[in-house]
């Protein structure tokens, strides 16, 4: 059981829209910044999303991140095949003092 | 750029001891204000933050696991290892290792946390 909570999956066609929402608790997403990633089958996760809202360097503005209170949203445009994956929230939880993740989102392109 | 490439046994009998090493390429242990991490993933499973080693050497273990792990570095190696002892099968997972940053903000009391670049991974089974 993950301290996130994130939807099982998630799907849209190509070129349009997906949001995933990652929801927490105060001790968690609440007092503390969100950073996201994804997942490809078979390969690590990729930082795309740190600090709530920000991107690395070289991650394409289709992806964008938000933060309200204690859920945070990350939200994906003009979907591509490519998008097909398994994306993660995390945080830091001020009261089990560890870092968090929610259970993963598996994104489908129909 | 920065790359971590982890190593070790791929399978480990119960009861025994769990040794991964992470060599870093392209940048130094020692530099900048990092946390070298470890987090592992069972099959199908979410992600699981294991502990982290500071870049001056301090250590911090996820709680449910304090008991069994130890993370160090070695400098001179460029590297930083994970022991996870008296390992049972519920410890089979893929095994990444990552550079996290990890910072209080004063302006929004709240701690800034990412990991950046991880490890390719490497899958460790515990079975006899």
């Amino acid at each position: 059981q993950s301290v996130l909570t994130q939807p099982p999956s998630v799907s849209a066609a190509p070129g349009q829209k997906v949001t995933i929402s990652c929801s927490g608790s105060i001790s968690n997403i609440g007092n503390n910044f969100v950073s996201w990633y994804r997942q490809l089958p078979g390969t690590a996760p990729k930082l795309l999303i740190y600090d709530n809202t920000k991107r690395p360097s070289g991650i394409p503005d289709r992806f964008s991140g938000s933060k309200s209170d204690t859920s945070a949203t990350l939200g994906i445009t003009g979907l591509q095949t490519g998008d097909e994956a398994d994306y993660y929230c995390g945080t830091w939880d001020d009261s089990l003092s560890v870092g968090v993740f929610g259970g993963g989102t598996k994104v489908t392109v129909l | 750029q920065v790359q971590l490439q982890e190593s070790g046994p791929g399978l480990v009998k119960p009861s025994q001891t769990l040794s991964l090493a992470c060599t870093v390429s392209g940048g130094s242990i020692s530099s900048g204000s990092y946390f070298w991490t470890w987090i592992r993933q069972p099959a199908g499973k979410g992600l699981e933050w294991i502990g982290r080693i500071y870049t001056g050497g301090t250590t911090y273990y996820n709680p449910s696991l304090k008991s069994r792990v130890t993370i160090s570095a070695d400098t001179s190696k460029n590297q930083f290892s994970l022991k996870l002892t008296s390992v049972t099968a519920a410890d089979t997972a893929v095994y990444f290792c990552a550079r996290g940053t990890f910072e209080y903000n004063d302006f929004w009391s709240g701690y800034r946390n990412w990991f950046d670049p991880w490890g390719q991974g490497t899958l460790v089974t515990v079975s006899s």
